[in-house]
């Protein structure tokens, strides 16, 4: 099993350019999450989703979108990269259920906005 | 609004110094309690977990944490580090009723050889 895979591993954006950060998971998880990091500040909930088709905003969701069309994939994107988001952006997943919310993270993606 | 402080943010020790982290969160109700740990160029992985039971609870590569629930704490020690602990460990709290996670800033770790 690969888990969480993200696509791309680097980006670097102008300020306004658009993108779009992909996220699989092959462990059938119910839960999805997109996380940043950014220094000294641990990781921020941007977006999460509960299921299939269902999504919704997390501690610092202000500037993404996220869709959830596949069970297997969590999108997020960009419509104006601004250099605010530069960071390193994590999804993770987690099975149905508080007693199993261990959750397993992809390896990241570091964006740059200039 | 809920918190998870980790006291400190760097951290040097030499290879068989005794590690210990502090990790305090404020939530008054029941909690889920975790330990994550990053190694230099890799993703987060899971250290160890507290959900119930015994508040001392061992997880892989020697680490263990105790959860005192009248001090808000679950601090993460290791009684004898190693170079290969060099990596940044983060705390995070899932209060039992909400799924999702409250991290802390994290604690970079140096082991010097």
């Amino acid at each position: 099993n690969a888990g969480v895979t993200q696509t791309p591993k680097f980006r670097v954006l102008k300020t306004g350019q658009s993108m779009t950060l992909l996220c699989a998971q092959d462990m059938n998880h119910e839960y999805m999450y997109w996380y940043r990091q950014d220094p000294g500040m641990g990781l921020r909930l941007i977006h999460y989703s509960v299921g299939e088709g269902t999504t919704a905003k997390g501690e610092v969701p202000d500037g993404y979108n996220v869709s959830r069309l596949k069970k297997q994939n969590f999108l997020l994107g960009l419509e104006s990269a601004a250099p605010s988001q530069t960071s390193v952006y994590f999804c993770a997943s987690s099975s149905f259920g508080l007693a199993n919310n261990e959750q397993f993270f992809g390896p990241g993606t570091r964006l740059t906005v200039l | 609004a809920q918190s998870v402080s980790q006291h400190n943010h760097h951290v040097i020790l030499s290879e068989a110094a005794s590690l210990e982290l502090g990790c305090n969160y404020s939530y008054g109700g029941t909690v889920n309690l975790f330990w994550y740990v990053q190694y230099p160029g890799q993703h987060l992985q899971l250290l160890l977990k507290y959900f119930s039971g015994d508040p001392l609870v061992k997880g892989i590569k020697g680490f263990e944490a105790e959860f005192i629930k009248s001090k808000f704490s679950f601090n993460l020690r290791k009684p004898s580090v190693q170079w290969s602990d060099t990596a940044e460990y983060f705390c995070a709290v899932t209060p039992d009723s909400n799924y999702q996670l409250i991290w802390g800033a994290g604690t970079k770790l140096i082991i010097k050889p």
